[in-house]
C-alpha cells in the first residue's frame, strides 16, 4: 500500500461529459502529480502541484483541469469528454518538490461509451 | 532529444535463472533515474532512485545499477511473483516532469 487513495476506482461516462478525479496524497507529502497511462501511449505526465501551487505541466488537454487544495488533496478535472480520453489516470505524491521518488495510487480507470 | 529506452520489451525467465533488465538514456542532464514496479492494473510502484554514475542499490532479489549512459535492474534468483512490468523513468535538470520508458514485461515460471 502506497498510502496515495484514489477515487474512485472505476467510471463509465459518456462522450461529452465531466467528470472528477480525486486524490489524497500520502501524509505529510506536498507534491501531487497527474499521470495518463493508455495501452498506446504508455505513461505520460499531465501536471504538477506543490503545496497548492501548479509547479509544471505536461501535455494536458485544455479541456483537463487540476487544484490541490489546502488540506492536500487534488481533483483532476475532465469535460467535454471523448472516446481518446479512456484510459487510466494516476496519482503519485512526494515529499519533495522536484525530483523525489513518487509513489503511485492505484488509478482511476475511465471509461467513455 | 532527451529519452529513455528499455530492452528488451519481454523477458521470460525460468524461476531461478538470472538476468537484467535494461535502461538506456540520452538525457543531458540527470538528475535521478527511478526504476518502478507496476502489476496490471494496479499503479506503479517504487523501488529505487539512482542519482550518479557509479551508484548501486539492492532490495531483496533486485539490485540497480548506474551508469553514465545506462541502468540495469538486475534479477537474482527470480520467483514467480517477481513476474511485473519493470518501468524506468528519469528527471532532468530543469525539467521537473517524471519520463517513463516503455518497460520490460518480466514473466517467471515456475
Amino acid at each position: 500500500d502506497s498510502g496515495v487513495t484514489q477515487t474512485p476506482k472505476h467510471l463509465i461516462t459518456a462522450t461529452g461529459q465531466r467528470v472528477t478525479l480525486r486524490c489524497s496524497p500520502r501524509s505529510g507529502d506536498l507534491s501531487v502529480y497527474w499521470y495518463q497511462q493508455s495501452l498506446d501511449q504508455g505513461l505520460q505526465f499531465l501536471i504538477h502541484y506543490y503545496n497548492g501551487e501548479e509547479r509544471a505541466k505536461g501535455n494536458i488537454l485544455e479541456r483537463f483541469s487540476a487544484q490541490q487544495f489546502p488540506d492536500l488533496h487534488s481533483e483532476l478535472n475532465l469535460s467535454s469528454l471523448e472516446l481518446g480520453d479512456s484510459a487510466l489516470y494516476f496519482c503519485a505524491s512526494s515529499a519533495d518538490k522536484i525530483s523525489g521518488p513518487q509513489h503511485f495510487g492505484d488509478g482511476t480507470r475511465l471509461s467513455i461509451l | 532529444e532527451d529519452q529513455v529506452t528499455q530492452s528488451p520489451e519481454a523477458l521470460r525467465l525460468q524461476e531461478g535463472e538470472s538476468s537484467s533488465l535494461n535502461c538506456s538514456y540520452t538525457v543531458s542532464g540527470l538528475r535521478g533515474l527511478f526504476w518502478y514496479r507496476q502489476d496490471p492494473g494496479k499503479g506503479p510502484e517504487f523501488l529505487f532512485t539512482l542519482y550518479s554514475a557509479g551508484e548501486e542499490k539492492e532490495k531483496e532479489r533486485l539490485k540497480a545499477t548506474l551508469t553514465k549512459k545506462e541502468s540495469f535492474l538486475h534479477i537474482t534468483a527470480p520467483k514467480p511473483e517477481d513476474s511485473a512490468t519493470y518501468l524506468c523513468a528519469w528527471i532532468g535538470f530543469g525539467n521537473e516532469k517524471l519520463t517513463f520508458g516503455t518497460g520490460t514485461r518480466l514473466t517467471i515460471i515456475p
